[in-house]
């Protein structure tokens, strides 16, 4: 297996455009999480999908970020417009039905200037 | 609620000796426990879990942690430090009664090995 895909792995980009970042998960897993990572603030959960359902998007820092999961194998996270401090690592992780442990995508850096 | 403390931002220990991570976890219920590693400029990668079987929970790379109810605790531990496990570790909590549930992540725990 693969494990879970994420692209690009680097992005930089200016300020007000649009991003999307996309996740494949493991196959066969029906849970995907959208992970946040700064220095400052840690790893911050933004949103989670059970069966390509949205189940918490509290952590979703405002409506300038969407996510969506159109089907089992495929997922984005879309921020428009962006701004400097949206720079982080965003990572992507999977969980299998039945199991606990998550297993994470390599993550996209993001660059926001 | 359920949340995670990971007891010292930074650990530093010589080449060969022991390792020994803090985590304290809070949980209204009977809690899933979970030590992840991150190597620098990649995701984090599974350790070890703790889902009610054995409370001494042995995972990948010789690492181990042990589940204590009593001190709310699952430190982790490895008997002889090794250059290749300098990294940032990651305690977690899920709820065991809800198997969709999220995990809440500590704080991160970066530790060096001196040569």
């Amino acid at each position: 297996d693969a494990g879970v895909i994420q692209s690009p792995r680097h992005e930089v980009t200016e300020m007000g455009q649009e991003v999307t970042l996309r996740c494949k998960p493991i196959s066969g897993h029906n849970s995907l999480f959208w992970y946040r990572q700064t220095m400052m603030r840690g790893l911050e959960l933004l949103i989670y999908f059970n069966n390509n359902v949205p189940i918490d998007d509290s952590g979703m820092p405002e409506d300038r970020f969407s996510a969506k999961m159109p089907n089992a194998s495929f997922s984005t996270l879309k921020i428009q417009p962006s701004e400097p401090r949206d720079s982080a690592v965003y990572f992507c992780a999977s969980r299998g039905q039945g199991s606990y442990g998550y297993t994470f995508g390599s993550g996209t850096r993001l660059t926001v200037v | 609620a359920q949340s995670v403390t990971q007891l010292g931002s930074h650990v530093s220990v010589s080449e060969g000796a022991l390792v020994l991570l803090r985590c304290n976890y809070s949980s209204s219920v009977p809690p899933y426990l979970f030590w992840y590693v991150q190597y620098p400029n990649q995701g984090l990668q599974l350790l070890l879990k703790y889902t009610s079987a054995a409370t001494l929970v042995k995972g990948i790379n010789g690492f181990e942690a042990e589940f204590k109810k009593s001190e709310t605790s699952f430190h982790l531990t490895k008997p002889s430090a090794h250059m290749s496990d300098a990294a940032e570790y990651f305690c977690a909590v899920s709820d065991k009664n809800t198997n969709a549930g999220k995990s809440t992540f500590g704080d991160g725990t970066t530790l060096t090995v001196k040569p």
